[in-house]
């Protein structure tokens, strides 16, 4: 079964600074994808950024951006130019396809990450 | 487009009482997921549908909660009795087809207080 850990429970960053949010996977699956997803304090997940086992280049969406490291299982998202706005909890996930269940693929998300922006 | 919508948004009930979910997912898209989110964890996966059957309710506590996806459009989930660990945020998600890229959307949720 897939397992994702985040390993930062809180993280702070200055404005208009990058910050650098961990991930790490487990699977014994060749082809997987991985995801991340944002939860303001309204509580909707936000869908940001999607990376392919079996892509070439690391995913980028604006100023989010995926530094895939297969060979470490790791899939730490990147936000440049930090804003107030990105203060929130930040989870990663990966797809899990379940064969045996006709093909019912859920998303096995971490424990997250709190990600505050200080002015 | 509108998206995924939730209601009500937030719940208070007392153990043993029961409670009902609702949710409409984006028009078009066949895959329903429930999530079950506790405080300062990720969401986990109680039920999926594609369109209004089953794919995968293995996390699904039977005894006390149920779920249906009548007409393959909106589902409602419920509980009965609830119990104090039910209090969670219930996530409704959507996409458009299983498989591959496709992302969920989520809704806002339904903050539930079981006291």
């Amino acid at each position: 079964a897939q397992k994702i850990t985040q390993t930062q429970p809180g993280m702070f960053v200055q404005e208009k600074e990058a910050v650098t949010l961990d991930c790490t996977y487990d699977t014994s699956d060749p082809s997987y994808g991985l995801f991340w997803y944002k939860q303001p304090s309204s509580g909707e997940m936000i869908f940001l950024i999607y990376q392919g086992s079996y892509d070439q280049q690391n995913a980028t969406e604006g100023r989010y951006s995926l530094n895939f490291q297969k060979a470490r299982k790791s899939a730490n998202l990147v936000i440049s130019a930090s804003q107030l706005g990105d203060s929130a909890m930040y989870f990663c996930a990966m797809r899990d396809v379940l064969i045996t269940q006709g093909g019912s693929e859920k998303l096995v998300f971490g424990k997250g990450t709190k990600l505050t922006v200080n002015p | 487009e509108a998206g995924v919508a939730q209601s009500p948004r937030y719940k208070i009930i007392e153990k043993r009482q029961s409670v009902a979910f609702w949710c409409n997912p984006i028009s078009g898209h066949a895959t329903l997921y429930w999530y079950q989110q506790i405080l300062g964890q990720g969401p986990k996966l109680l039920i999926q549908f594609q369109n209004n059957g089953v794919v995968d309710d293995s996390q699904l506590p039977k005894d006390r909660f149920s779920a249906e996806r009548l007409k393959g459009v909106d589902s409602t989930l419920k509980i009965q009795p609830a119990k104090l660990e039910d209090s969670a945020v219930y996530l409704c998600a959507s996409s458009l087809v299983s498989g591959e890229a496709y992302e969920q959307y989520f809704g806002p949720g339904t903050r539930l207080t079981v006291t």
